[in-house]
């Protein structure tokens, strides 16, 4: 099956920093989306983004299908980004969603 | 607010135990789900219900026992688990069960076993 890979696993900012938060997948996918996973499990989507790029205020994405990796952009960065960032993509055919391990963002005051 | 709701939110239960968790979606999806979130592993998907018909099962103990009465309502029937299930249950729901579209989660039921 296919195989998800985010980077990097931890990361530590202070308030007002960028960051950039890596998905890699091993095989062509139908679907990509990226959540955010707040301090008390509540899952929120971020993007749905198979491809091209989007913009959601502080946060862009960007999926280059052909290179198989989608980046997550957070600008000036502030303590309720705090978290864990998932990546999910679905492989074509397959009809699910396989999740990443994630990247565990703190952002300190 | 992502319009899926999880209750309870915490659950101790022993292993002798029956207990339910129940998730309702307000969204007018017809796809809804069952994942689970153990520490230091990724989401691992359970079951996937479409138009209230089971149409996926990953080879999940029967001792998990999922309802689906109606598009809305989900439900996860619990009975004589192991220490090793506690973890944090997570419902998403979609438009359709073909994933192309995006899943929204509820916030979670936080399963721990004695």
């Amino acid at each position: 099956g296919i195989q998800v890979e985010q980077s990097p696993p931890d990361l530590i900012l202070q308030e007002g920093a960028n960051s950039t938060l890596r998905c890699n997948f091993s095989d062509s996918v139908n679907n990509l989306q990226w959540f955010h996973q707040n301090p008390w499990g509540q899952l929120i989507n971020l993007f749905y983004i198979p491809s091209g790029t989007k913009q959601n205020g502080r946060l862009s994405a960007t999926t280059v299908a052909t290179e198989r990796y989608s980046l997550l952009y957070i600008s000036s960065s502030q303590t309720t980004d705090s978290g864990v960032y998932f990546c999910a993509v679905e492989e074509g055919g397959s009809e699910k969603l396989v999740f990443g391990k994630g990247t565990k963002l703190t952002v300190n005051p | 607010e992502t319009g899926v709701t999880q209750t309870p939110r915490h659950l101790v239960m022993g292993m002798t135990n029956k207990k339910s968790l129940k998730c309702e979606q307000h969204l007018g999806h017809n796809a809804m789900y069952w994942y689970k979130q153990s520490a230091k592993k990724p989401l691992e998907l359970m079951f996937v219900y479409s138009l209230e018909e089971r149409v996926e099962n990953n080879s999940v103990p029967s001792r998990f026992s999922p309802e689906c009465p109606n598009s809305s309502h989900l439900f996860l029937h619990l009975h004589t688990l192991q220490p090793e299930d506690s973890a944090l249950y997570l419902c998403a729901s979609s438009q359709e069960r073909d994933y192309t579209g995006e899943l929204f989660f509820g916030e979670g039921s936080r399963l721990t076993v004695l």
